[in-house]
């Protein structure tokens, strides 16, 4: 159980277009999803918090109106890389738990692969 | 602010050996503590969860304790195998976000 998927797995876009990356809850209703992001030999750093229906809490230094992020349901967040560009290129991993308040385990997605150029 | 490191950066063993990885936080007031394994541009493995009140937790070959008063964590490996190579990620859960704050990681390489 506690399935997490992300969809596409790997993207290479343009500059200066946007890309859409999806995280599925398969098993469980995710009431809090996480997103990261992780350069080449760094950790994964906490780009926002969205809880199901309410707006996304976005870690400092991170921009909102550059990662949109959507929780519409309990089993789907979507983050949108707006206007972007090859500084952005990362990998980013989504997680999800089951729980308000997160104190429970987060369960990972395997993560997507972008590539700006 | 919360800050996790992890020793070795990297590591390379021969196969069969017993290993430790070692990693420390700077701030004790932690809800729970978790070892990740992660393959190359793959996502996160779950291996074992500790709640701060737990010392240890066990899984097959590998053990993970918790000393939450000294900021420390270590993770045996038993006889290690070459299916064991990758990156193992230390993270601590706390904070009234329940933020999940992450060390850099140790690259482990078994070699046969």
């Amino acid at each position: 159980g506690a399935v997490v998927s992300q969809h596409p797995s790997r993207v290479i876009c343009k500059s200066g277009t946007s890309v859409k990356i999806e995280c599925r809850s398969l098993d469980f209703q995710a009431t809090t999803m996480f997103w990261y992001r992780q350069f080449p030999k760094q950790s994964l750093m906490l780009m926002a918090t969205s809880n199901e229906g309410s707006k996304a809490t976005y870690e400092q230094g991170v921009e909102k109106d550059k990662f949109l992020i959507n929780h519409a349901s309990l089993t789907l967040s979507t983050l949108t890389v707006t206007s972007a560009h090859p500084e952005d290129s990362s990998f980013y991993i989504c997680s999800a738990s089951g729980s308000s308040g997160s104190r429970s385990e987060q369960y990972f997605g395997p993560g997507t692969r972008l590539t700006v150029t | 602010k919360q800050e996790v490191t992890q020793i070795p950066a990297a590591l390379s063993v021969p196969e069969g050996e017993n290993l430790v990885l070692n990693c420390s936080f700077t701030d004790s007031a932690i809800y729970n503590l978790q070892w990740f394994r992660q393959d190359p541009g793959k996502g996160l493995t779950s291996l074992l969860l500790i709640q701060s009140s737990q010392r240890e937790q066990t899984s097959g070959r590998l053990n993970a304790s918790l000393d939450k008063s000294s900021g420390r964590s270590t993770l045996y490996i038993a006889a290690s195998q070459p299916g064991d190579s990758a990156t193992y990620l230390c993270a601590v859960q706390g904070g009234s976000n329940y933020k999940l704050t992450f060390g850099k990681g140790t690259l482990l390489t078994v070699n046969p």
